[in-house]
């Protein structure tokens, strides 16, 4: 059955670094997402992304983060200058339909620990 | 109470049992949808339920969706020590809401073998 992928599964970073989290959607799935879930609380909507552009993003998501699918397979979530707040779970998502009838499938998530 | 909210936020039963939990939440959504969380691991979809259904079934699972009293059920019938995780209620709000999943802070779900 055909899964979200997720690269690395486990991240250390320096605060004030530049990360880049990978993510491979299932192959047919049109929108894509990314979420984080900072250590015992709530998964957060980050960003949706479809048709080559933000769709969507929450007040969490400012400029340090970025968003791109550099390819037909990939779909990177970037964040330019890592704080210790940014130290979080990140799950990409993606749906074969529109946020309002489809499905979401997440990946396995990678865990981002900022020093 | 905050959009998706699940009750309890723990519970423990004897294996065989069944185990309901609910979610409530605050505005109109197109749908609501079901995962589990084992401890640090990923979401795993179990079930979606669109705003005009009232109830759904998958395997041992089913959910209800009460949209007057915005509000869910999730009943896991005949529970397995597998079933052990964390359970969480999505929605998405309708109206122009975000495309994102708002989620609750979930139930943490105990299987006694």
């Amino acid at each position: 059955e055909p899964e979200v992928t997720q690269t690395p599964s486990h991240q250390v970073t320096q605060m004030g670094q530049e990360v880049i989290l990978r993510c491979v959607p299932i192959s047919n799935h049109l929108y894509f997402y990314w979420y984080r879930q900072i250590l015992g609380q709530k998964v957060e909507f980050l960003v949706s992304f479809y048709n080559n552009e933000i769709s969507e993003k929450s007040e969490i998501f400012d400029d340090q983060f970025s968003v791109e699918r550099p390819d037909g397979s990939n779909f990177t979530l970037k964040i330019r200058s890592t704080k210790l707040e940014d130290s979080a779970m990140y799950f990409c998502a993606s749906s074969r339909r529109d946020p309002r009838t489809g499905e979401q499938y997440f990946g396995p998530g990678t865990r981002l620990t900022v020093t | 109470s905050q959009q998706g909210e699940e009750d309890p936020q723990a519970l423990s039963i004897q294996e065989g049992e069944n185990a309901t939990m609910n979610c409530s939440y605050k505005t109109s959504i197109n749908n609501l949808q079901w995962y589990r969380q084992n401890s640090g691991r990923g979401l795993v979809h179990l079930i979606l339920i669109r705003s005009n259904e009232r109830e759904k079934h998958s395997g041992r699972l089913r959910v209800t969706l009460d949209t007057s009293k915005k509000s869910s059920s999730l009943l896991i019938t005949a529970s397995r020590a597998a079933d052990t995780a964390s359970y969480f209620c999505a929605t998405r709000e309708s109206g122009g809401g975000a495309d994102g999943l708002t989620f609750g802070k979930g139930t943490h779900l105990i299987i006694q073998p």
